[in-house]
């Protein structure tokens, strides 16, 4: 059972262009949560996410940011006209049900140009 | 609001040294849970544990320890005996749910670099 997987590794994208960031839960796993590590801070919670609902969203930018979690396929963090401030590590977790154990991925680290 | 301040920003130690953690919290609410990550040089975190505000019982788990002291609002790790598979970033977080990724709050994390 392969764990939590996030692509890419690492994005680099210029200032006002688009980044979209998955991350594919474990297999079973139906419950997705989104954080953001900035440089030198922790990670902050942005979404939590079911299968084409979102729950949670009170950690996320009121603009540019927008997450899905389509019935098929990963979920999706979407960032749209990225500026400097945006570069950080994006991570997903996903867990089975919403009070059990959620796994991490490795993380998406963007860095915008 | 909640918050998790962990002073220790990085620990060096030698191979065998106990070493200890520290984590303080901050929160109104009278049920909440904390939580301890780690993040190895691969870069996911490594859930470790969770504890509830409701017991303060400490737990050991092998080398692994954890000193819950409502009192003063602290939640500290121990590692005995380290060793160099223990090199990591490990995070403190607190949350008022019980799901281990349930808007979590997170400290800035310990850096802990075991040498030989």
């Amino acid at each position: 059972n392969a764990g939590v997987m996030q692509n890419p590794r690492h994005l680099v994208r210029r200032r006002g262009q688009e980044a979209r960031l998955r991350c594919s839960p474990m297999k079973g796993h139906s419950h997705v949560y989104w954080y953001r590590q900035l440089p030198e801070e922790g990670l902050k919670f942005m979404v939590y996410l079911q299968k084409e609902n979102i729950i949670d969203e009170s950690g996320m930018p009121k603009e540019r940011f927008s997450a899905e979690f389509p019935k098929e396929g990963p979920s999706i963090l979407r960032i749209q006209q990225v500026v400097r401030g945006d570069s950080a590590a994006y991570f997903c977790a996903s867990s089975p049900l919403k009070w059990s154990e959620a796994f991490f991925g490795q993380g998406t680290r963007l860095t915008v140009v | 609001a909640q918050k998790v301040t962990q002073a220790q920003t990085e620990i060096s130690v030698v191979e065998k040294e106990d070493v200890t953690l520290d984590c303080v919290y901050e929160t109104r609410d009278t049920t909440y849970y904390l939580f301890w990550y780690k993040q190895p040089p691969s870069g996911e975190l490594v859930f470790l544990i969770r504890r509830n505000s409701f017991d303060e019982q400490n737990e050991i788990s092998g080398r692994y320890s954890w000193n819950f002291q409502k009192s003063t609002s602290s939640f500290n790790f121990t590692i005995t005996a380290s060793q160099v598979v223990d090199s990591a970033v490990y995070f403190c977080a607190l949350s008022p749910e019980a799901g281990t990724a349930s808007k979590l709050t997170f400290g800035t994390g310990t850096r802990l670099q075991v040498t030989l």
